[in-house]
């Protein structure tokens, strides 16, 4: 256990509609990642918040959008939803010391939120 | 633009042998590379990682090779056993910057 959840587990919705993805980091993690699973794209990173702020973007369609709330959870809002949407969502956290080496800054993830678009 | 390559996509191994995964990386400022291992309905979980300052790292059966002039490393997983079975994705990172650039991903099979 990555200490990170993420829920639901499991997401079935139709095209056209708008849906929550919520994530807890580890306890004492700032950052928040998250990341897109689907066969043909591999793990693609989506967006980063650091304590609050947005501060990486990655391949984030214009439909989707994040935000890092007080208590550190995250959440990733996905509208006006396609079959192509349809994909494994991955929550990480890292404490990202801030200006430290990359390797300072282990990704952990959580379980994932399977999000099928019918 | 895909800044990591990886090979190859799937890999079948007997017990008992080695398994080998690729990776090449394009962007020159990386100095963090990380092997992740993940199960079947589970997240990534970090393997092990390598910084391009050494040339090998072990732990246990599991080894990363990196060669970096020619932008290229690779895990070794020695005495590969039916619970290795899993996919397994290389990743890139640039010093300052937390964000990982993965490649696509090696499902590896260990047969029995």
């Amino acid at each position: 256990d990555s200490g990170v959840t993420q829920t639901p587990k499991h997401l079935i919705t139709a095209t056209g509609q708008r849906v929550t993805l919520r994530c807890s980091p580890r306890s004492g993690d700032l950052s928040v990642y998250w990341y897109q699973q689907s066969l043909d794209q591999g793990l693609q990173f989506l967006i980063q918040y650091y304590n609050g702020e947005e501060r990486a973007k990655g391949n984030i369609l214009e439909r989707f959008s994040a935000q890092q709330f007080p208590d550190l959870h995250s959440e990733l809002n996905l509208s006006s939803l396609e079959l192509g949407d349809s994909a494994l969502y991955f929550c990480a956290s890292s404490v990202d010391l801030a200006g430290g080496p990359s390797s300072y800054n282990e990704q952990f993830f959580g379980p994932g939120t399977r999000l099928t678009v019918l | 633009q895909q800044q990591v390559k990886q090979s190859p996509q799937s890999l079948i191994v007997q017990k008992g042998g080695i398994s080998i995964i690729n990776c090449a990386y394009e962007n020159t400022a990386f100095d963090y590379f990380p092997w992740y291992q993940q199960f079947p309905g589970k997240g990534p979980a970090l393997l092990i990682a390598i910084r391009p300052d050494v040339s090998e790292k072990k732990e246990g059966r599991f080894t990363i090779s990196f060669n970096k002039s020619a932008k290229q490393f690779s895990l070794h997983i020695m005495d590969s056993q039916p619970g290795d079975s899993a996919t397994y994705f290389c990743a890139g990172s640039n010093s300052g910057y937390s964000t990982l650039t993965f490649g696509k991903g090696t499902m590896l099979l260990v047969s029995p």
